[in-house]
């Protein structure tokens, strides 16, 4: 079976920190995407990688950043946290296209 | 642009049939369809290619029509499993690399015994 794992269910930060936020797969996946979701807005995509040290901005990239420095393991990194990004963030990952996607449980962010 | 899903909820009864619908601005090249159960991660449930292809899982099925830029997914004789949200996540004909998918906002359905 494949495994998608965040590091953190939930976390509380503060509005100004640096926040990170980690997915592994173990499966050997080249494509990794974050994405966050908001009721009623569905899933929206933050950035994919579709390879080792490579990235695309996704549609709502504004505020973050990512990092994938090994083919498991693919960050998202909150530079400067604010309330807006108070949100559900979702890792997925897959094999080259057009195979399915494969998500993580999810990590709750709430930013006070 | 993302996708637009209709209806936004559904609420059935136990062997009744329902249809969500999918319908894209954009030119596709396949539609995606996963499943989220409450507090659950979503689970693929089948992709559908362009050239008007059906698809089945369960007593689950979809169809996609490349000229109205539409994906249906149909529920037939529902079971209480089948509740939760659905989203369609559409890939564009001009792709970038990987297999980016734009995702609806959902349409949560709810089946009563």
């Amino acid at each position: 079976d494949v495994k998608v794992t965040q590091s953190s269910r939930y976390l509380v930060k503060r509005t100004g920190e640096k926040v990170f936020l980690e997915c592994v797969q173990d499966m050997d996946h080249e494509n990794m995407f974050w994405y966050r979701q908001d009721p009623g807005l569905g899933l929206r995509l933050i950035y994919f990688s579709y390879d080792v040290k490579m990235k695309e901005k996704g549609d709502i990239p504004e505020g973050y950043s990512v990092s994938r420095e090994k083919k498991e393991r693919f960050s998202l990194i909150l530079e400067s946290a604010s309330t807006n990004q108070t949100s559900m963030y979702l890792c997925a990952s897959s094999l080259a296209p057009p195979y399915e996607q494969y998500f993580g449980p999810g990590t709750r962010l709430t930013v006070t | 642009q993302q996708p637009v899903q209709s209806p936004q909820a559904v609420i059935l009864r136990e062997g009744e049939d329902a249809v969500i619908n999918c319908s894209s601005s954009k030119a596709l090249y396949s539609v995606h369809w996963y499943r989220q159960k409450h507090g659950e991660a979503p689970v693929f449930l089948m992709i559908l290619l362009k050239g008007g292809e059906q698809k089945g899982h369960e007593k689950i099925s979809a169809s996609f029509n490349e000229k109205k830029q539409q994906s249906s997914l149909y529920l037939t004789a529902s079971q209480l499993s089948y509740s939760g949200t659905y989203f369609c996540g559409t890939e564009n004909m001009i792709k970038a690399a990987g297999n980016k998918l734009t995702f609806g906002g959902g349409t949560r359905v709810l089946v009563k015994p």
